[in-house]
């Protein structure tokens, strides 16, 4: 029972165009989100997040969106860049869970010059 | 600035073996993790410390064992090695129960 889902196991863009990385939760304790970046062989490193009481949160290129009523959220990346080829998880966390986040799957970008 | 440190970052075991994979951090956090990712999956939790001489169990802890005796160290025992066990371990640390996690760059165990 997967309670954090990234449906699309892969997916390539063009440099410079924008990139949109999707995730679905179902449990609704859940007030915290994140997204991680994970390139081959190295571990994984926080990326942006957001919290319930915000619907979106951005840092440069990367902006993170939240529809509590959906229980979706979504990474964008503008522009892309062929650094930003890595895998992306999802994850997420509420307030008892002592820190312990559920991760979903991941999505593998690959970003074409 | 080290950060979590991980050890060995590749090892292969034979079935009914055991070992201890070491997990240090210097950011003085008190919360640490351990977690497993197999292939094509996300991660998921073993073990969880929220201070020194206190640990619980995640997830999936079946086959590890734990022990938290200070606030820097956090290893992850496997007392007899199984296959099922073949994954990339990362331990991470946050300093308190909310906010990000930082990753250590992970253990890469093969039980043959």
């Amino acid at each position: 029972d997967q309670q954090v889902k990234q449906n699309s196991p892969s997916l390539s863009v063009q440099e410079g165009r924008i990139s949109i990385l999707n995730c679905d939760y179902t449990n609704s304790m859940f007030d915290y989100f994140l997204w991680y970046k994970k390139y081959p062989a190295e571990g994984p490193t926080f990326l942006i997040s957001i919290s319930s009481i915000k619907d979106k949160n951005e840092d440069g290129r990367f902006t993170v969106f939240l529809n509590k009523s959906a229980k979706h959220l979504s990474l964008h990346i503008v522009p892309s860049q062929p650094g930003d080829s890595a895998v992306y998880f999802c994850a997420a966390s509420d307030r008892g869970s002592q820190g312990n986040l559920i991760f979903g799957k991941g999505t593998k970008l690959s970003v074409k010059p | 600035n080290a950060g979590v440190t991980q050890t060995p970052k590749f090892r292969i075991l034979k079935i009914g073996q055991s070992m201890t994979l070491q997990c240090t951090q210097d950011m003085n956090h008190n919360y640490m993790y351990w977690y497993r990712q197999d292939p094509g999956m996300g991660l998921k939790l073993i073990y969880y410390s929220v201070g020194a001489g206190i640990t619980d169990k995640g997830e999936v802890p079946n086959g590890y064992n734990v022990s938290r005796s200070t606030t820097e160290d956090f290893p992850l025992r496997l007392e007899l090695a199984a296959p099922s066990q073949t994954s990339v371990y990362f331990c991470a640390s946050i300093p308190s129960g909310t906010g990000e996690l930082f990753f250590g760059e992970g253990s890469r165990l093969t039980v043959l």
